[in-house]
């Protein structure tokens, strides 16, 4: 079974704190997602890598930045949290394929900022 | 721009009964779709996949369809369970750099006894 695993499930943090979110996959998978969810707007992506210390921007990364120094660990950083960083975060690794690249989830970290 | 339409947004069914979810998208070029149950508070769990050459696709009481021609999807729920209730992602990877996921909004299923 494949298994990627978040650090935590709940933090909570006050502003101007950084804050790091781990992930760790235990299938040599190759590409790894960070998302974040918000009721009513779906899941969002913030950064991705396909590779070691690659990283691409992905459609909202203000904010945050990323780490991938071994295949199987993909970092999240919150330079400075700020309250409207509080929301559900997603780790996803995937093997990149012609066929089956279905992505595989941890189960969430859920981030309060005061 | 890549786009992934879920209808509807919410849906609540009785016990026993059958529902379908609907799924339209935009994404280009296309790899696969996948559905995605996922329970409040919890990460997505994939339910199916499916590629261009596939348009249908079952898994227990779940079945998923998928036209690549006018780019929809439905997921069916047959019988449904107390179980069931939880939100059913569509998602689509397009095919390129990183197989980027396109998300749709999901739609919240909520099963009454």
């Amino acid at each position: 079974d494949v298994k990627v695993t978040q650090s935590s499930r709940y933090l909570v943090k006050r502003t101007g704190e950084k804050v790091f979110l781990e992930c760790v996959q235990d299938m040599d998978h190759e590409n790894m997602f960070w998302y974040r969810q918000d009721p009513g707007l779906g899941l969002r992506l913030i950064y991705f890598s396909y590779d070691v210390k690659m990283k691409e921007k992905g459609d909202i990364p203000e904010g945050y930045s990323v780490s991938r120094e071994k295949k199987e660990r993909f970092s999240l950083i919150l330079e400075s949290a700020s309250t409207n960083q509080t929301s559900m975060y997603l780790c996803a690794s995937q093997n990149p394929g012609l066929r089956n690249t279905e992505a595989f989830f941890g189960q969430g970290t859920r981030l309060t900022v005061v | 721009k890549n786009q992934v339409e879920q209808s509807p947004q919410s849906l609540i069914i009785l016990e026993g009964k059958n529902c379908t979810l609907q799924c339209n998208y935009t994404v280009s070029p296309f790899s696969n779709l996948r559905w995605y149950k996922q329970d409040t508070g919890r990460g997505p769990v994939s339910l199916t996949i499916m590629t261009f050459s596939e348009n249908t696709k079952s898994n227990g009481r779940y079945t998923a369809t998928l036209d690549a021609d006018t780019k929809q999807s439905s997921l069916h729920i047959t019988a449904s369970q107390l179980s069931d209730s939880a939100s059913y992602i569509c998602v689509v990877s397009a095919r390129a750099a990183g197989n980027k996921l396109t998300f749709g909004g999901g739609t919240r299923v909520l099963v009454k006894p």
